[in-house]
């Protein structure tokens, strides 16, 4: 079993969507929450960060950790094209060096 | 946001060839610099974790003698891939952390696509 879970999609949506991503892990350590945004051979880009459990707003997104259920979601209200993309999760234990990623979700927004 | 220099952004070589990826932090210095290879639809997998003015740390199964890091300053990390092969063709991104940052505040570079003939 993979430490972090996630669907690789494609998850395709029409624009003024509300995009809903998630991910589990099974790590209990696991402390701190990312969600990064990867266009086509590009590096990621930060999006958010959560520490522990809890919900996170920023603009369009949103972030929110369950840590009971294991369990992190990155909501996108009133998707835009531009937002088509790879979003991957990653977690970190607290005092850790190394992130461990999911393998990406591929969303594509359609006009 | 930090800004993160990494070039070049696709190469192509021969099989046997060495290639060497640049990693720069333009803006802040990075006392740590992680390098990841990335296949296609696949998550990123940490390769190694190179600290400024000490030996990289490279995670198990990666080659340390073909996967040769060399950080030798604060804002300049490289990666020379030695003799490459067809199987070493991936994509290579590095990430960089800030003095006094913490490791949920990486910055990434834009990756460098290696494709060996």
């Amino acid at each position: 079993q993979k430490e972090v879970e996630q669907d690789p999609g494609p998850l395709s949506v029409p624009e003024g969507a509300i995009v809903s991503l998630n991910c589990t892990y099974s790590n209990s350590a696991f402390q701190y929450f990312m969600w990064y945004r990867q266009y086509s051979r590009k590096g990621p880009e930060l999006l958010m960060y959560t520490y522990s459990s809890g919900n996170k707003e920023d603009g369009r997104f949103t972030a929110q950790v369950d840590k009971s259920s294991k369990y992190i979601s990155l909501f996108i209200r009133d998707s835009q094209p531009s937002d088509s993309a790879t979003y991957l999760c990653a977690t970190l234990t607290g005092g850790g060096n190394k992130l461990t990623f999911g393998t990406g979700t591929q969303l594509k927004v359609e006009l | 946001g930090a800004v993160v220099s990494q070039h070049p952004s696709r190469v192509i070589c021969k099989s046997g060839t060495s290639v060497k990826i640049e990693c720069r932090s333009l803006d802040f210095q990075a006392t740590t610099m992680f390098w990841y290879r990335q296949f296609p639809k696949q998550s990123l997998m940490l390769m190694a974790t190179s600290n400024e003015g000490s030996k990289a740390t490279y995670e198990q199964g990666v080659e340390k003698d073909k996967f040769l890091i060399n950080h030798a300053s604060l804002t300049l990390s490289t990666l020379t891939v030695t003799s490459a092969h067809p199987e070493d063709s991936s994509f290579y991104i590095c990430s960089a952390r800030g003095q006094g940052s913490a490791n949920e505040k990486l910055f990434f570079g834009s990756g460098t696509q290696l494709s060996v003939l």
